[in-house]
């Protein structure tokens, strides 16, 4: 199946600081990627939708300039998470999705980042 | 409010025997249904799907069944192997192009 490269997996760093994430689908162009945050022993909770050259759209509730979603190519967004608090802290999660129309099981995911916010 | 509930946190299978894990839902206007696998520290993929006309899909030894008025789905693997230990997600989404809602997952273990 299709590959999407998520980095760093895991990273630790001090309140107020700001923390990047990348998101890489490897071998297909990715016009619409996907944010996803979990809580521990909740649900995977979609934070936003990024599409390649424009606005992401974000959930209701997601504070869009604390989570800063760039999706400059069709292979690449981040997810920044500025001035960080630990309430931050949470596993987060990126996903692709190859072709169109969709097709939920054309949806692939990276590995994830565990975020941790002292 | 959750949508998708996996009421199970974990589950504890013999290899060999059945696993049923389940899934329940609340939003009437769900119309497809997935199954994702996620092993520890790498992203869910995708296993399973039905469609809200079908009530059964099956791939091998992997079925997934669809019990539209008690808003239920159950995936069923069977014989259960050790590789198949892992956390499950259930997922559904309405029609058209809305985002896919998660349940909290099952983690499933499979004992040799």
């Amino acid at each position: 199946g299709a590959v999407v490269s998520q980095h760093p997996s895991r990273v630790i760093c001090k309140s107020g600081t700001s923390v990047k994430i990348e998101c890489r689908s490897l071998d297909f162009q990715a016009t619409t990627m996907f944010w996803y945050r979990q809580f521990p022993k909740k649900s995977l909770m979609l934070m936003a939708t990024s599409n390649e050259g424009s606005k992401a759209t974000y959930e209701q509730g997601v504070e869009k300039d604390k989570f800063l979603i760039n999706h400059a190519s069709l292979t690449l967004s981040t997810l920044t998470v500025t001035s960080a608090h630990p309430e931050d802290s949470s596993f987060y999660i990126c996903s692709a999705r190859q072709g169109r129309p969709v097709s939920p099981e054309k949806l692939f995911f990276g590995s994830g980042t565990q975020l941790s916010v002292l | 409010d959750q949508q998708v509930k996996q009421n199970s946190p974990s589950l504890s299978v013999q290899e060999g025997r059945i696993s049923i894990l389940n899934c329940d839902y609340t939003n009437s206007m769900f119309d497809y249904f997935l199954w994702y696998k996620k092993y520890p520290a790498e992203g869910p993929t995708f296993l399973i799907s039905i469609s809200s006309i079908k009530d059964k899909n099956e791939d091998g030894r992997f079925t997934v069944f669809l019990n539209k008025s008690a808003k239920h789905l159950s995936l069923h693997i069977v014989p259960s192997q050790p590789g198949d230990s892992a956390v499950y997600f259930c997922a559904a989404r309405e029609s058209g192009n809305t985002p896919l809602v998660f349940g909290k997952g099952t983690r499933l273990s499979v004992i040799a």
